[in-house]
């Protein structure tokens, strides 16, 4: 599986947006990125996907760089329900990965009031 | 809909017991997989069923194993317990193979004295 790289922590404070960084510099052609998070006490929980295109949804946007081997997870506002770790990680669609995901140690993300 | 449900949520055992967990996917759901989350290994993949076939396997002993019913119901089961065996194990499912939104239940504490 290729390696994802990404900071042990980060703050914020409310309301504020927040850029949560990762690095995939051998990300192969046909690795979807996928960005979990896991708050305090509970199971993880998917977060947004992308291949190539910048997306968005409800809960954050997902900018990925024109070569891929970067990408950064927005949340707009942040509030002190996303403090979680937050997690980005490779999966190789094209393989036989089916329902396989490899966690890195991802991203502790503190939201101050 | 109601979310991923695992039994039982917490669970004490005795070194070389065996212990079966069960997971019960959301309706519809016929992907399930399985994680141990520890402290100094993170989240770690188990297995993944679908439609009653495992079809991928993570690097752990042959003492642990799981299965899926017709109803995509899973249990997974670890013989044999060691004391490094005490950890967080989650299950996940998702609509289809290769899903990209894997959906996790809240995990069993697993306690091995």
């Amino acid at each position: 599986d290729a390696k994802t790289t990404q900071p042990n922590s980060m703050e914020s404070n409310e309301e504020e947006p927040v850029h949560l960084p990762c690095n995939h510099s051998t990300i192969s052609g046909t690795d979807y990125i996928h960005w979990y998070r896991q708050l305090p006490s509970q199971g993880p929980e998917y977060v947004i996907h992308g291949l190539t295109s910048n997306v968005n949804n409800r809960m954050a946007s997902l900018a990925i760089a024109e070569d891929r081997k970067s990408s950064t997870l927005i949340l707009h506002r942040a509030t002190l329900r996303d403090a979680a770790v937050y997690y980005c990680i490779l999966r190789d669609s094209g393989g036989t990965s089916y329902g396989k995901l490899t966690f890195g140690q991802g991203t502790i993300l503190t939201v101050h009031p | 809909k109601a979310g991923v449900t695992q039994t039982p949520r917490y669970l004490i055992k005795t070194r070389g017991q065996q212990v079966t967990l069960s997971c019960s996917p959301i309706s519809g759901h016929r992907s399930v997989s399985w994680y141990q989350q520890t402290p100094g290994q993170g989240l770690q993949f188990l297995f993944e069923y679908f439609s009653e076939t495992q079809r991928n396997k993570g690097n752990f002993p042959g003492r642990f194993s799981g299965r899926q019913f017709s109803n995509s119901r899973s249990e997974m089961n670890v013989s044999t317990l060691e004391l490094g065996d005490s950890a967080l194990y989650l299950c996940a499912s998702s609509l289809v193979n290769q899903a990209h939104e894997q959906y996790f239940g809240p995990g069993t504490r697993l306690t091995v004295t």
